[in-house]
């Protein structure tokens, strides 16, 4: 039968790496979105957001880059350091509504 | 920094009884929602709540789910008569008027 599995997708970088994250969003009326980090046993911690009326957002060693075109966003950490390993999630939200509508995240996995 | 709380980390109780999962958000915020994410899979929307009364809420939540605020500070979650399948993490979070939500740590619920 079909399991139920724990199948997140998985980046594996060196430390020092550029990291590049991506997420598809399926509302094309969305138009605010966060990227959220979730360490192991942690609720979701905010890392960055950007308005649909932007195209790129930059962070303190993170980048954020959204492509409405496509419904496409995309998280870029710069330096990859073992710290940043966790889960990282997309969310949007379309204007009116309070709710986020969460991705599937991607596990980041740093080694030294 | 401010942060949300929650109480208790883990709880484990047995199919059919009721459960009570306690937050306190933070202080200025406005609007408060319960999220749960069962284990390996995305966070999930179950309920937000302003102004002292629900706005929105999911499909998950069913009549076994209700959520109060009893005081100026507290926000909880109740299921009357717990299932298997609610066994989850179940994340707190609030926000101001604008769209940053903050998260807690999670109560880990086992219905065994």
């Amino acid at each position: 039968g079909e399991s139920v599995g724990l199948h997140l997708p998985t980046l594996s970088v060196q430390e020092g790496d550029n990291s590049i994250i991506n997420c598809a969003y399926s509302n094309s009326a969305s138009d605010y979105f966060i990227w959220y980090k979730q360490e192991s046993g942690k609720g979701p911690q905010f890392i960055i957001d950007i308005r649909s009326n932007m195209d790129k957002r930059q962070g303190q060693r993170v980048t954020v880059l959204l492509n409405k075109t496509v419904k496409h966003l995309s998280l870029q950490i710069a330096a990859t350091q073992p710290g940043d390993s966790a889960v990282y999630f997309c969310a949007e939200n379309m204007w009116g509504y309070s709710t986020l509508t969460f991705g599937k995240g991607t596990m980041l996995l740093v080694s030294p | 920094e401010p942060e949300v709380t929650q109480t208790p980390s883990h709880q484990v109780t047995q199919m059919g009884q009721e459960v009570i999962l306690r937050c306190v958000p933070i202080s200025n915020h406005l609007y408060f929602y319960w999220y749960r994410q069962i284990l390996g899979q995305k966070v999930e929307f179950l309920v937000s709540f302003y102004n002292n009364e629900i706005s929105e809420k999911s499909e998950i939540f069913d009549d076994q789910f209700s959520v109060e605020r009893p005081d100026g500070s507290n926000f909880t979650l109740k299921i009357r008569s717990t299932k298997l399948e609610d066994s989850a993490m179940y994340f707190c979070a609030s926000k101001t008027d604008n769209e940053k939500l903050f998260f807690g740590s999670g109560t880990q619920l086992s219905v065994l």
